[in-house]
């Protein structure tokens, strides 16, 4: 696509509930990053995949947290026993490869309640 | 892990002032982007830019990587300049950017 596409752009969510948000990079890219962005601060990584696989998960915060792209495409990111503290928004990015220009979606707001 | 920090917090312009904006970076970084987000959440790619200085338009930025800063210069500020202006530069494996808390940007008419 023409950029990095998320769904759904709003969530709200009972806690104790389980979500996912997508992610459809821009094509071509191979490598994919996940961010949090709560407010006042600046975006949170949370992890990266360089194909399908999950290179780097340094950043999730729990095992609530996971996210697959079997495909080495779309990505989802899952978030079991939600809380309100999980309340933000979470972004996407891609690009080529690690470490080159990295763009972003616009983002999926979640709101735990 | 690399720290990330901007200053100023906050800017007030009036249209037609000019700015600079400034990250310190504490750690090498093998590469640095500067971002806007503007009021609808929108990260806007500004510059993609490891060391040297690059231009586009009213805006130009230079990173000194060996002394770990970068400056984002903004010349005869619009509105539509009004923001959060983030500096991320990338972990050594190029795995994450790194961002610091912001500039938050406000252009008055």
């Amino acid at each position: 696509g023409a950029g990095v596409s998320q769904t759904p752009s709003n969530k709200v969510t009972e806690k104790g509930k389980y979500v996912e948000l997508r992610c459809d990079p821009i094509s071509g890219h191979t490598a994919l990053y996940w961010y949090r962005q709560s407010l006042g601060q600046g975006p949170e990584f949370l992890i990266y995949f360089q194909g399908t696989g999950a290179a780097d998960d340094s950043g999730l915060p729990n095992d609530r947290f996971f996210a697959v792209r079997p495909e080495g495409s779309v990505s989802t990111l899952k978030i079991q026993r939600t809380e309100r503290g999980d309340s933000a928004v979470y972004l996407c990015a891609s690009s080529y490869g690690p470490g080159t220009e990295a763009f972003f979606g616009q983002g999926t707001r979640l709101t735990v309640v | 892990g690399i720290q990330v920090e901007q200053s100023p917090p906050d800017l007030i312009l009036q249209e037609g002032a000019n700015s600079t904006l400034r990250c310190n970076f504490s750690d090498s970084v093998n590469n640095l982007q500067w971002f806007h987000q503007n009021p609808w959440g929108q990260l806007i790619n500004l510059f993609y830019i490891p060391s040297g200085t690059k231009q586009n338009g009213r805006l130009s930025a230079t990173t000194v990587a060996t002394e770990r800063y970068s400056l984002l210069y903004i010349s005869s500020s619009q509105t539509t300049d009004s923001g959060v202006y983030f500096c991320a530069p990338s972990n050594q494996a190029g795995t994450a950017l790194i961002f610091g808390k912001g500039t938050t940007l406000s252009v008055s008419s």
